[in-house]
Protein backbone atom coordinates (compact mmCIF):
# COMPACT_ATOMS: atom_id res chain seq x y z
CA UNK A 1 0.00 0.00 0.00
CA UNK A 2 1.25 3.98 -0.81
CA UNK A 3 1.46 5.45 2.82
CA UNK A 4 1.76 8.57 4.41
CA UNK A 5 3.65 8.51 7.52
CA UNK A 6 3.98 11.02 9.81
CA UNK A 7 6.18 10.52 12.66
CA UNK A 8 5.87 12.49 15.25
CA UNK A 9 2.33 11.41 17.31
CA UNK A 10 2.71 14.51 19.38
CA UNK A 11 4.65 17.82 19.78
CA UNK A 12 4.62 20.91 22.31
CA UNK A 13 5.61 24.44 21.16
CA UNK A 14 5.66 27.77 23.29
CA UNK A 15 3.16 30.62 21.88
CA UNK A 16 5.18 32.99 19.32
CA UNK A 17 7.94 30.16 18.92
CA UNK A 18 8.36 28.17 15.60
CA UNK A 19 7.60 24.12 14.97
CA UNK A 20 7.86 22.12 12.34
CA UNK A 21 5.65 18.74 11.87
CA UNK A 22 7.42 15.86 9.28
CA UNK A 23 5.53 14.07 6.78
CA UNK A 24 6.79 11.46 3.95
CA UNK A 25 5.10 10.00 1.90
CA UNK A 26 5.88 7.10 -1.10
CA UNK A 27 4.56 7.08 -4.65
CA UNK A 28 4.48 5.98 -8.15
CA UNK A 29 3.66 9.11 -9.59
CA UNK A 30 5.61 12.12 -11.09
CA UNK A 31 2.60 13.88 -10.12
CA UNK A 32 0.47 14.43 -7.00
CA UNK A 33 -0.99 16.72 -4.50
CA UNK A 34 -0.30 17.35 -0.78
CA UNK A 35 -2.07 18.86 1.83
CA UNK A 36 -2.33 19.38 5.65
CA UNK A 37 -5.00 19.33 7.21
CA UNK A 38 -6.12 20.75 10.73
CA UNK A 39 -8.45 19.12 12.65
CA UNK A 40 -8.95 21.29 15.99
CA UNK A 41 -10.54 19.17 18.94
CA UNK A 42 -14.43 18.49 18.58
CA UNK A 43 -14.13 20.32 15.44
CA UNK A 44 -14.55 19.35 11.76
CA UNK A 45 -11.16 19.21 9.53
CA UNK A 46 -10.13 22.48 7.61
CA UNK A 47 -7.31 22.36 4.91
CA UNK A 48 -4.07 24.30 6.14
CA UNK A 49 -1.92 24.45 2.91
CA UNK A 50 -1.38 22.44 -0.07
CA UNK A 51 1.10 21.54 -3.06
CA UNK A 52 1.47 20.66 -6.02
CA UNK A 53 4.61 17.93 -6.80
CA UNK A 54 5.21 19.50 -10.56
CA UNK A 55 5.30 23.31 -8.58
CA UNK A 56 9.31 23.41 -7.22
CA UNK A 57 8.29 26.33 -5.51
CA UNK A 58 7.24 25.73 -1.35
CA UNK A 59 3.67 26.74 -0.86
CA UNK A 60 2.51 29.55 1.74
CA UNK A 61 -0.43 30.96 3.22
CA UNK A 62 0.53 33.04 5.96
CA UNK A 63 2.01 31.84 8.94
CA UNK A 64 1.85 28.73 7.11
CA UNK A 65 4.98 27.23 4.92
CA UNK A 66 6.10 24.03 3.84
CA UNK A 67 9.33 22.69 3.03
CA UNK A 68 8.66 20.12 -0.06
CA UNK A 69 11.40 17.90 -0.56
CA UNK A 70 10.42 15.92 -3.94
CA UNK A 71 13.58 13.57 -4.22
CA UNK A 72 13.23 12.77 -0.62
CA UNK A 73 9.60 12.44 -0.86
CA UNK A 74 9.29 14.76 2.00
CA UNK A 75 6.73 17.46 2.90
CA UNK A 76 7.07 19.24 6.02
CA UNK A 77 4.93 21.82 7.67
CA UNK A 78 6.43 25.04 9.52
CA UNK A 79 4.01 26.77 11.93
CA UNK A 80 5.57 30.44 12.75
CA UNK A 81 4.89 32.61 15.33
CA UNK A 82 1.81 29.73 16.91
CA UNK A 83 -0.29 30.52 18.17
CA UNK A 84 -3.13 29.08 21.00
CA UNK A 85 -5.38 28.55 18.33
CA UNK A 86 -3.35 26.34 16.51
CA UNK A 87 -3.69 23.67 18.79
CA UNK A 88 -4.64 20.98 16.69
CA UNK A 89 -4.09 17.31 15.29
CA UNK A 90 -2.61 18.28 11.92
CA UNK A 91 -2.67 15.59 8.90
CA UNK A 92 -0.59 15.58 6.12
CA UNK A 93 -2.51 13.79 3.05
CA UNK A 94 -1.84 12.98 -0.44
CA UNK A 95 -3.85 12.80 -3.62
CA UNK A 96 -2.48 11.49 -6.90
CA UNK A 97 -3.17 12.96 -10.59
CA UNK A 98 -4.91 9.72 -11.14
CA UNK A 99 -7.30 9.36 -8.27
CA UNK A 100 -9.86 11.06 -6.14
CA UNK A 101 -9.02 9.70 -2.76
CA UNK A 102 -6.92 11.52 -0.26
CA UNK A 103 -4.48 8.96 2.00
CA UNK A 104 -4.02 10.41 5.22
CA UNK A 105 -1.14 10.09 8.01
CA UNK A 106 -1.35 9.19 11.08
CA UNK A 107 -2.08 12.60 12.29
CA UNK A 108 0.45 14.81 14.66
CA UNK A 109 -1.41 15.94 18.07
CA UNK A 110 -0.02 19.48 18.48
CA UNK A 111 -0.13 21.74 21.55
CA UNK A 112 0.44 25.26 21.91
CA UNK A 113 1.75 26.21 25.07
CA UNK A 114 0.60 29.95 26.55
CA UNK B 1 -23.70 28.25 2.17
CA UNK B 2 -23.23 26.38 5.32
CA UNK B 3 -20.53 23.77 4.30
CA UNK B 4 -20.91 20.10 4.72
CA UNK B 5 -23.31 19.20 7.11
CA UNK B 6 -24.29 15.75 8.54
CA UNK B 7 -26.74 14.30 10.65
CA UNK B 8 -26.79 12.73 13.46
CA UNK B 9 -23.36 13.91 14.84
CA UNK B 10 -23.62 11.24 17.96
CA UNK B 11 -25.43 7.78 17.31
CA UNK B 12 -25.18 4.88 20.03
CA UNK B 13 -26.48 1.54 18.64
CA UNK B 14 -26.72 -2.06 19.91
CA UNK B 15 -24.54 -4.55 18.04
CA UNK B 16 -26.39 -6.17 15.05
CA UNK B 17 -28.59 -3.02 14.79
CA UNK B 18 -28.85 -1.44 11.21
CA UNK B 19 -27.81 2.24 11.23
CA UNK B 20 -28.18 5.20 8.56
CA UNK B 21 -26.21 8.49 8.32
CA UNK B 22 -26.70 11.23 5.73
CA UNK B 23 -24.30 14.00 4.22
CA UNK B 24 -25.39 17.74 2.88
CA UNK B 25 -22.73 18.61 0.48
CA UNK B 26 -21.56 22.03 -0.17
CA UNK B 27 -24.66 23.02 -2.75
CA UNK B 28 -22.58 23.31 -5.79
CA UNK B 29 -19.95 20.60 -5.37
CA UNK B 30 -20.83 17.53 -7.79
CA UNK B 31 -18.53 15.34 -5.60
CA UNK B 32 -19.19 13.71 -2.47
CA UNK B 33 -16.59 11.41 -0.16
CA UNK B 34 -16.96 9.00 2.41
CA UNK B 35 -14.50 8.37 5.03
CA UNK B 36 -13.79 6.52 8.36
CA UNK B 37 -11.27 7.69 11.10
CA UNK B 38 -11.12 5.80 14.20
CA UNK B 39 -9.76 6.90 17.64
CA UNK B 40 -6.25 8.32 17.26
CA UNK B 41 -5.83 7.77 13.39
CA UNK B 42 -6.19 9.68 10.36
CA UNK B 43 -9.44 9.40 8.20
CA UNK B 44 -9.67 6.02 5.58
CA UNK B 45 -11.10 6.67 2.31
CA UNK B 46 -14.54 4.61 1.67
CA UNK B 47 -15.98 5.70 -1.27
CA UNK B 48 -16.73 8.34 -3.21
CA UNK B 49 -19.78 9.92 -5.83
CA UNK B 50 -19.70 12.11 -8.91
CA UNK B 51 -23.19 13.39 -9.40
CA UNK B 52 -25.69 10.55 -8.40
CA UNK B 53 -22.81 7.66 -9.71
CA UNK B 54 -20.32 6.07 -7.84
CA UNK B 55 -17.38 5.55 -9.08
CA UNK B 56 -15.13 4.20 -6.14
CA UNK B 57 -15.02 1.97 -3.24
CA UNK B 58 -12.63 0.94 -1.25
CA UNK B 59 -11.85 -2.45 0.17
CA UNK B 60 -13.05 -1.46 3.75
CA UNK B 61 -16.25 -1.06 2.72
CA UNK B 62 -17.87 -4.44 3.18
CA UNK B 63 -20.97 -5.57 1.99
CA UNK B 64 -22.50 -4.92 5.52
CA UNK B 65 -22.12 -1.40 4.30
CA UNK B 66 -24.08 0.59 1.29
CA UNK B 67 -23.87 4.55 0.01
CA UNK B 68 -26.24 6.21 -1.73
CA UNK B 69 -26.94 9.67 -3.43
CA UNK B 70 -29.54 8.96 -5.05
CA UNK B 71 -30.25 12.90 -6.86
CA UNK B 72 -27.01 13.74 -7.00
CA UNK B 73 -26.72 16.19 -3.90
CA UNK B 74 -27.31 14.14 -0.26
CA UNK B 75 -26.00 11.28 -0.04
CA UNK B 76 -26.85 8.21 2.66
CA UNK B 77 -24.43 5.71 4.22
CA UNK B 78 -26.18 2.36 5.92
CA UNK B 79 -24.38 -0.38 7.77
CA UNK B 80 -26.24 -3.25 8.26
CA UNK B 81 -25.73 -5.52 11.22
CA UNK B 82 -23.11 -3.30 13.07
CA UNK B 83 -19.96 -4.79 14.62
CA UNK B 84 -18.18 -3.46 17.51
CA UNK B 85 -15.52 -2.81 14.92
CA UNK B 86 -17.48 -0.26 13.49
CA UNK B 87 -17.09 2.05 16.49
CA UNK B 88 -15.52 5.32 14.48
CA UNK B 89 -16.25 8.45 13.20
CA UNK B 90 -17.84 8.77 9.97
CA UNK B 91 -16.75 11.93 7.79
CA UNK B 92 -18.18 12.87 5.20
CA UNK B 93 -16.46 15.53 2.32
CA UNK B 94 -17.39 17.09 -0.87
CA UNK B 95 -16.02 19.35 -3.51
CA UNK B 96 -16.09 20.51 -7.24
CA UNK B 97 -14.99 19.04 -9.97
CA UNK B 98 -14.39 21.99 -12.36
CA UNK B 99 -11.59 20.64 -15.21
CA UNK B 100 -7.54 20.07 -14.35
CA UNK B 101 -7.08 23.87 -15.41
CA UNK B 102 -9.80 25.30 -13.37
CA UNK B 103 -9.64 23.42 -10.08
CA UNK B 104 -6.45 21.35 -10.12
CA UNK B 105 -6.60 20.35 -5.92
CA UNK B 106 -10.02 19.36 -6.10
CA UNK B 107 -9.73 20.21 -2.81
CA UNK B 108 -12.00 18.09 -0.20
CA UNK B 109 -14.45 20.51 2.65
CA UNK B 110 -15.52 17.86 5.53
CA UNK B 111 -17.87 18.00 7.83
CA UNK B 112 -18.28 17.44 11.16
CA UNK B 113 -18.86 13.64 11.31
CA UNK B 114 -20.54 11.51 12.75
CA UNK B 115 -19.32 9.83 15.88
CA UNK B 116 -21.10 5.87 15.36
CA UNK B 117 -20.62 4.06 19.11
CA UNK B 118 -21.48 0.33 18.70
CA UNK B 119 -21.93 -1.50 22.04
Amino acid sequence: AQTVTQSQPEMSVQEAETVTLSCTYDTSESNYYLFWYKQPPSRQMILVIRQEAYKQQNATENRFSVNFQKAAKSFSLKISDSQLGDTAMYFCARRETSGSRLTFGEGTQLTVNP
Amino acid sequence: DTGVSQDPRHKITKRGQNVTFRCDPISEHNRLYWYRQTLGQGPEFLTYFQNEAQLEKSRLLSDRFSAERPKGSFSTLEIQRTEQGDSAMYLCASSLIAGALLNPYNEQFFGPGTRLTVL
